[in-house]
């Protein structure tokens, strides 16, 4: 069965400073990444995702997440946060094979910028 | 481009009562699926439509809840008879292409029910 753990409840950082996300996930074949943003009031939206080929890849905002397969892991990133960046962070996964397979959400974290 | 929209955004019924939520998924979009966040827990899947056929069920708690997607368009979740655990934020979600795992979801605000 396919999980996610996103390890910190919350995540607090100063504006300017750089900022990481971090989530680990476990599946039984190829990883297909994704990280979602939900901001108060308002549904998820979609940041950006690991599909194949480089490891970083780039998204909305300017975040960044890296894919590391030895570690299983997919730590959201951005060098400089906004306080607008003030918001709870979803990773998902699910399994990349052709076909059909559910997309599976960490618990979520809280991401507060302050000024 | 209309974004996916649910109805209604907040709910608040008696335990017993029956409620139904609806979702209007991207025009186009083969896929819907519907999610379900209890508070401070994961959003957990609970079905897959494409287009009017139920792909994948698995994730549905229990017979209280009927999900339909008439004419593959829009589709309902009913809830019945609600109880206290059924309280949460339900999500609903849309992606192009059937069978492309590649592709993002688009999600809908969610629809608040409180079931007292």
């Amino acid at each position: 069965a396919q999980s996610v753990a996103q390890p910190e409840d919350q995540v607090n950082v100063a504006e300017g400073n750089p900022l990481t996300v971090k989530c680990t996930y476990s599946v039984s074949g190829n990883p297909y990444l994704f990280w979602y943003v939900q901001y108060p009031n308002r549904g998820l939206q979609f940041l950006l995702k690991y599909i194949t080929g480089d490891n970083l890849v780039k998204g909305s905002y300017g975040f960044e997440a890296e894919f590391n397969k030895s570690q299983t892991s997919f730590h959201l990133k951005k060098p400089s946060a906004l306080v607008s960046d003030s918001a709870l962070y979803f990773c998902a996964v699910r399994d990349g094979p052709p076909g059909y397979s559910t997309l599976t959400f960490g618990k979520g974290t809280m991401l507060l910028v302050s000024p | 481009e209309a974004g996916v929209t649910q109805f209604p955004s907040h709910s608040v019924i008696e335990k017993g009562q029956t409620v139904t939520l609806r979702c209007d998924p991207i025009s186009g979009h083969d896929n819907l699926y519907w999610y379900r966040r209890v508070m401070g827990k994961e959003i957990k899947f609970l079905l897959h439509f494409v287009k009017e056929s139920k792909q994948d069920e698995s994730g549905m708690p229990n017979n209280r809840f009927l999900a339909e997607r008439t004419g593959g368009t829009y589709s309902t979740l009913k809830v019945q008879p609600a109880e206290l655990e059924d309280s949460g934020v339900y999500f609903c979600a849309s992606s192009q292409i059937a069978g492309d795992n590649r592709r993002e979801q688009f999600f809908g605000p969610g629809t608040r029910l409180t079931v007292l």
